[in-house]
């Protein structure tokens, strides 16, 4: 089974809409993280999480909110969902500062 | 702009060439990372290099750091199909654990 796994693995939806993005990691890592992919822009950073009560805003994070439910559990929120939030969508897990982030298969989100 | 920079943008090849990859930031670097992603799908764990002139290789892939230009550069020695991918750094440029990414390097390699 994957380390680090996402749920939905796409997902289309309509302007206006709310819509939560799941990720669960089993290595019993404290640190997650949220990125989105955009060609040409490279992942950017949206929020990062260092265990279950402390929560930080990365690049960019207008327009989105999470929740680290227990330390395994960090999920994505898109409150009211906009054109230009379409991207590929990452989540990602680590235990220590200088450690790997082990990356999910991504969610490929596209807003109509 | 970009903090980290890579280049080449895109790189075809044939089987057996050598290539390098390079990834500059403009800030200090405290960690510089290397993963390989293909198309579309999650990102793979290349390398780790945290100290100036430290260099580390896995299998036919070699990492270098060089802290003074700021600089990391990733050599693939006799590339192979499996090598084709994207290609990107990262790293921590700020000391608040916080990581950027370069926008990715993507590798055509021709049998």
């Amino acid at each position: 089974d994957a380390d680090v796994t996402q749920t939905p693995r796409n997902r289309i939806t309509k302007t206006g809409k709310r819509i939560m993005l799941e990720c669960s990691q089993t290595k019993g890592h404290d640190r997650m993280y949220w990125y989105r992919q955009d060609p040409g822009l490279g992942l950017r950073l949206i929020y990062y999480s260092f265990d279950v009560k402390d929560i930080n805003k990365g690049e960019i994070s207008d327009g989105y909110s999470v929740s680290r439910q227990a330390q395994a559990k960090f999920s994505l929120s898109l409150e009211s969902a906009i054109p230009n939030q379409t991207a590929l969508y990452f989540c990602a897990a680590s235990q220590g500062r200088w450690d790997e982030q082990f990356f999910g298969p991504g969610t490929r989100l596209t807003v109509l | 702009s970009q903090e980290l920079e890579q280049s080449p943008q895109s790189l075809i090849v044939q089987e057996g060439k050598n290539l390098t990859i390079n990834c500059t930031s403009s800030k200090t670097l405290y960690g510089l990372y290397w993963y390989k992603q293909k198309y579309g799908e999650g990102l793979i764990f290349l390398m780790m290099l945290q100290k100036g002139g430290e260099e580390k290789s896995h299998e036919k892939i070699t990492a270098k750091l060089d802290e003074k230009k700021q600089q990391s550069s990733l050599h693939i020695t006799a590339s192979q199909p499996s090598h084709a991918g994207i290609y990107l750094c990262g790293a921590d440029t700020s000391g608040t654990y916080k990581y950027i990414f370069g926008t990715g390097t993507r590798l055509k390699v021709l049998a």
